[in-house]
């Protein structure tokens, strides 16, 4: 049962175009939403994480969206560029002692074209 | 500041064998992960540590995975015998035990079982 669902699965926009991606989870017990971005023979790194009490976190071009009745969130990035071509993964994650322990949706591979 | 640190960065072996993969964390910190990425599952969690002690090890898949973390400084992933299924990028990552702290994550080790 995949309890992080990721959509799309891959995705071509254009440079400067807006890139969406979108994810949704079932479990309410899931309190904290990063993203991470990874480049080919590298490990996911943070990129951006929001909070369930906040609809909207924006850093620099990529902004995220929370929609916590929907329990539906998505990432946007503005003025995509071709450096940003890499592999997305969302993840909800819940609390675990010290700690937040994440579930990751599947990754969504983006490529912008210059 | 060196990041997580994996070794070996590429393992091919042929099925049966023992495979040992390393992990040394970023110091000061107190959470150590390893988790699995193919294709099919995407990224699982298999295992993590909290101050050298494993918590929760229910995504290890079976008997032949064990981990181990015998200091702060230091962690193990070993199948005995390893199966062509097995084959996956295997990574580690850590992170500090204060509320929403990032995982930071190794460039993986990507394991072929022949």
């Amino acid at each position: 049962q995949q309890q992080v669902k990721q959509s799309p699965q891959s995705l071509i926009v254009q440079k400067g175009g807006i890139s969406i991606i979108n994810c949704a989870y079932e479990n309410t017990a899931f309190d904290y939403f990063p993203w991470y971005q990874q480049f080919p023979g590298k490990g996911p790194a943070l990129l951006i994480a929001i909070r369930p009490d906040v609809s909207e976190k924006k850093e620099g071009r990529f902004t995220i969206s929370f929609n916590k009745s929907a329990k539906q969130f998505s990432l946007h990035i503005m003025d995509s560029q071709p450096g940003d071509s890499a592999t997305y993964f969302c993840a909800a994650s819940k609390r675990a002692g010290g700690s937040y322990i994440p579930t990751f949706g599947r990754g969504t591979s983006l490529i912008v074209h210059p | 500041d060196a990041g997580v640190i994996q070794s070996p960065r590429h393992e091919v072996t042929e099925m049966g064998q023992e495979v040992t993969l390393r992990c040394k964390p970023i110091s000061g910190h107190d959470y150590l992960f390893w988790y699995r990425q193919t294709m099919m599952r995407g990224l699982e969690l298999l295992i993590y540590f909290n101050n050298n002690v494993p918590i929760d090890d229910s995504g290890m898949p079976e008997d032949r995975f064990s981990a181990k973390m015998p200091n702060a400084s230091f962690s193990t992933l070993k199948i005995q015998p390893s199966e062509p299924r097995d084959s996956a990028v295997y990574f580690c990552a850590s992170s500090k035990g204060q509320g929403s702290q990032p995982q930071h994550f190794g460039d993986g080790t990507r394991l072929s079982i022949l």
